[in-house]
């Protein structure tokens, strides 16, 4: 069974650092890609950042680009997300999701986590 | 690209046909899916490549379109679809969502 559980959501002030973690299992992680989707309180979802099986391509939402960093270490089964310069606007629930495919595009998001929240505010 | 999802919210009754449309700003070929979400819940894969069901997903779901026009349609909708349903894109990064529909219980 395929499971993410991810971890290191909190609540921080604004312009400090946060990294969350995923933790996946039930599957060979390093044969996928993974993604990050966040969903603000009561509003949307939003795609956050993606990144291809070996970490080869990366690519990130204009929202969050130059502030956030996506990572993998395919020998613990973990994603990572290191956030920067954290704003109120980045307030939101942070869900780790796999990917059908090792690419990050051109196939679909399988699996979701249960998601961990952040809270940038003073 | 963008992705307009319409309508943004609809009441329906059991039974009833609802039908769901997401417009691409640029062709996406087929690479289009949709996803169901229920309050305090992770979205749900529902629709992939535009038209191919989920293993799982009820036959009342489906999917069709290609290029820049998608539609999901609930044949005959059940109390346990009143949910919010996304569009995604994943022709190209930046991958993006639309909007969502929100059904709700007439």
């Amino acid at each position: 069974e395929v499971q993410l559980v991810e971890s290191g959501g909190g609540l921080v002030q604004p312009g400090r650092s946060l990294r969350l973690s995923c933790a996946a299992s039930g599957f060979t992680f390093d044969d996928y890609a993974m993604h990050w989707v966040r969903q603000a309180p009561g509003r949307g979802l939003e795609w956050v950042s993606g990144i291809s099986w070996n970490s080869g391509t990366i690519a990130y939402a204009d929202s969050v680009k130059g502030r956030f960093t996506i990572s993998r270490d395919n020998a613990k089964n973990s994603l990572y997300l290191q956030m920067k310069s954290l704003r109120p606007e980045d307030t939101a629930f942070y869900y780790c999701a796999k990917d059908f495919g090792s690419g990050g595009w051109r196939d679909h998001i399988d699996y979701w986590g249960q998601g961990t929240l952040v809270a940038v505010s003073s | 690209i963008q992705l307009t999802q319409s309508p943004s919210s609809l009441s329906a009754s059991v039974g009833d046909r609802v039908t769901i449309t997401c417009r691409a700003s640029q062709g996406i070929s087929s690479y289009l899916a949709w996803y169901q979400q229920k309050p305090g819940n992770a979205p749900k894969l529902l629709i992939y490549v535009a038209s191919t069901l989920e293993s799982g997903v009820p036959s009342r779901f489906s999917g069709s379109g290609s290029g820049t026009d998608f539609t999901l349609t609930i044949s005959s909708l059940q109390p346990e679809d009143f949910a919010t349903y996304y569009c995604l894109q994943l022709n190209s990064y930046p991958l993006t969502f639309g909007g969502g529909t929100k059904v709700e219980i007439k």
